[in-house]
C-alpha cells in the first residue's frame, strides 16, 4: 500500500497570510491527526478527523483548522500566520478501531 | 490532560552497546504506548508498541518494557549499529482520547562506530 502523503512539502508565507496543507491517509485508514513538530516544543498534537468529524482537539488557537472529506483525505488551514507558526506540520493516519498511526513526511512551512 | 516526560535527551553509545531510553506518563487510564524512530529530514517511523494488558514486548534487536504500577516503559536497543542513530519519541494515549499520542521530548542517539 501507497504510505501517508502530504502536499505541499515545502512552503514560505508572510504574516498574515493563510495556509492549506492537505494530507492522504493510507488506503482504508479513516482516521487522521495532524501534529505540529518545532525545535522548542517537540511533537504537539492539533486535531484528529474521524468520519469527516473532528474527535480530538488540541490546545491550539482557533487560526488552526480542519476538515476531512468522505474518501478520508483531510486539510488543515492556518489563517493570519505569525513567525511562531513555523514548524513541520505531520499528519498521521490510522484504522478505525487501532492506535497505530503512520506519518507521512510532513509540510515544512516557514512564516516570514 | 495527560504529560510524557522522556530521558535522557541525548545518548552517546558506542557501537555494539545497548541503549535504554525511559519515559514516564502522567495519565493512569493511558493503555497505548508506541515509540518512533525519526532519522534527520525523514518522518517518524513506528517502531515497536505495547498496550498496558503487556508487560513486555520484543522485536528483534528492540524491546519495550511497561511498568503501569509506576507508569513508565522503556526501550532498549541491544547491539546498536550505526544506522539506529536518530531521534526517538515515545508517546502515550488512552482509548478516551482517540488517536491523540501525546509525546514525550525526544531522545537523540548517536551511535558511534
Amino acid at each position: 500500500k501507497a504510505g501517508v502523503t502530504q502536499t505541499p512539502r515545502y512552503l514560505i508565507k508572510t504574516r498574515g497570510q493563510q495556509v492549506t496543507l492537505s494530507c492522504s491517509p493510507i488506503s482504508g485508514h479513516r482516521s487522521v491527526s495532524w501534529y505540529q513538530q518545532t525545535p522548542g516544543q517537540g511533537l504537539q498534537f492539533l486535531f484528529e478527523y474521524f468520519s469527516e468529524t473532528q474527535r480530538n482537539k488540541g490546545n491550539f488557537p482557533g487560526r488552526f483548522s480542519g476538515r476531512q472529506f468522505s474518501n478520508s483525505r483531510s486539510e488543515m488551514n492556518v489563517s493570519t500566520l505569525e513567525l511562531g507558526d513555523s514548524a513541520l506540520y505531520l499528519c498521521a493516519s490510522s484504522l478505525a478501531r487501532s492506535h497505530e498511526q503512520f506519518f507521512g513526511p510532513g509540510t515544512r512551512l516557514t512564516v516570514l | 490532560g495527560e504529560n510524557v516526560e522522556q530521558h535522557p535527551s541525548t545518548l552517546s553509545v558506542q557501537e555494539g552497546d545497548s541503549a535504554v531510553i525511559k519515559c514516564t506518563y502522567s495519565d493512569s487510564a493511558s493503555n497505548y504506548f508506541p515509540w518512533y524512530k525519526q532519522e534527520l529530514g525523514k518522518r517518524p517511523q513506528l517502531i515497536i508498541d505495547i498496550r498496558s494488558n503487556v508487560g513486555e514486548k520484543k522485536d528483534q534487536r528492540i524491546a519495550v518494557t511497561l511498568n503501569k504500577t509506576a507508569k513508565h516503559f522503556s526501550l532498549h536497543i541491544t547491539e546498536t549499529q550505526p544506522e539506529d542513530s536518530a531521534v526517538y519519541f515515545c508517546a502515550a494515549t488512552k482509548a478516551a482520547a482517540g488517536n491523540k499520542l501525546t509525546f514525550g521530548g525526544g531522545t537523540r542517539v548517536l551511535v558511534k562506530p
